[in-house]
């Protein structure tokens, strides 16, 4: 089984200012996602990567296949950002459908 | 937005009773999943459906059963709830597998007392 860890497990920022968040696993992957999830629980998938880098509004995802690695960045953090951000990968071992996802990052931004 | 949709939101319920999640999802996607998260605690996969009248269990064993008898529907119920059933649980769906996009609905978090 892929295993997932992130980092740092708690993050709190100052409104404006860059925000950086890290994915390691174990095994190789195809893809890996980053999802956001609010308080009140809902998630919503923020990207799914398998090379270089990828970007929507203040939101830039990157992973480095061969070191195992992926960041997710937030430029320009405010408020509304607060929420758990969760990589997931795709499970080891055969299964073509299961994700093993990390613990998450909490981040908190203040005004 | 996403249109996948659970209910009840938020269930609280005595120990013994029997109970459904519902779930639905209008994109015609022919996996769905359902998740349980605990507090702070990563999503665990506890049911999946690749298609009508194909289920199989996640890797978090479960006591609850689903079904899967229409392509848009695919309730999860639990015979007899107990208190360790307390817990968040999240409905999903996608198109294909593990590489392409998951579509999560908002939840029910269950309270068995």
């Amino acid at each position: 089984k892929n295993e997932v860890e992130q980092s740092p497990q708690n993050l709190t920022a100052q409104e404006g200012e860059f925000i950086t968040i890290n994915c390691s696993y174990s095994v190789g992957i195809s893809a890996l996602h980053w999802l956001q999830q609010h308080p009140g629980g809902g998630i919503v998938s923020l990207f799914m990567l398998s090379s270089g880098k990828k970007k929507h509004g203040r939101l830039i995802a990157t992973i480095n296949i061969q070191e195992k690695h992926s960041s997710l960045h937030i430029t320009a953090s405010h408020p509304r950002d607060s929420a758990v951000y969760i990589c997931a990968v795709p499970n080891s071992g055969g299964s073509n459908y299961k994700l093993t996802f990390g613990k998450g990052t909490l981040l908190t931004v203040n005004p | 937005e996403a249109d996948i949709y659970q209910t009840p939101r938020y269930l609280v319920i005595g120990t013994g009773k029997k109970i459904t999640l519902e779930c639905s999802q209008t994109m015609g996607h022919d996996k769905m999943y359902w998740y349980q998260q605990d507090p702070g605690m990563e999503l665990h996969l506890i049911h999946y459906s690749y298609g009508v009248n194909s289920t199989e269990k996640g890797d978090l064993s479960s006591e609850s059963t689903v079904s899967r008898i229409r392509t848009e529907h695919f309730p999860l119920t639990l015979e007899s709830a107990r208190p360790s059933h307390t817990s968040q649980y999240l409905c999903a769906s996608s198109r294909g597998t593990a590489t392409d996009t998951q579509y999560f609905g908002p939840g029910t978090r269950l309270t068995v007392l």
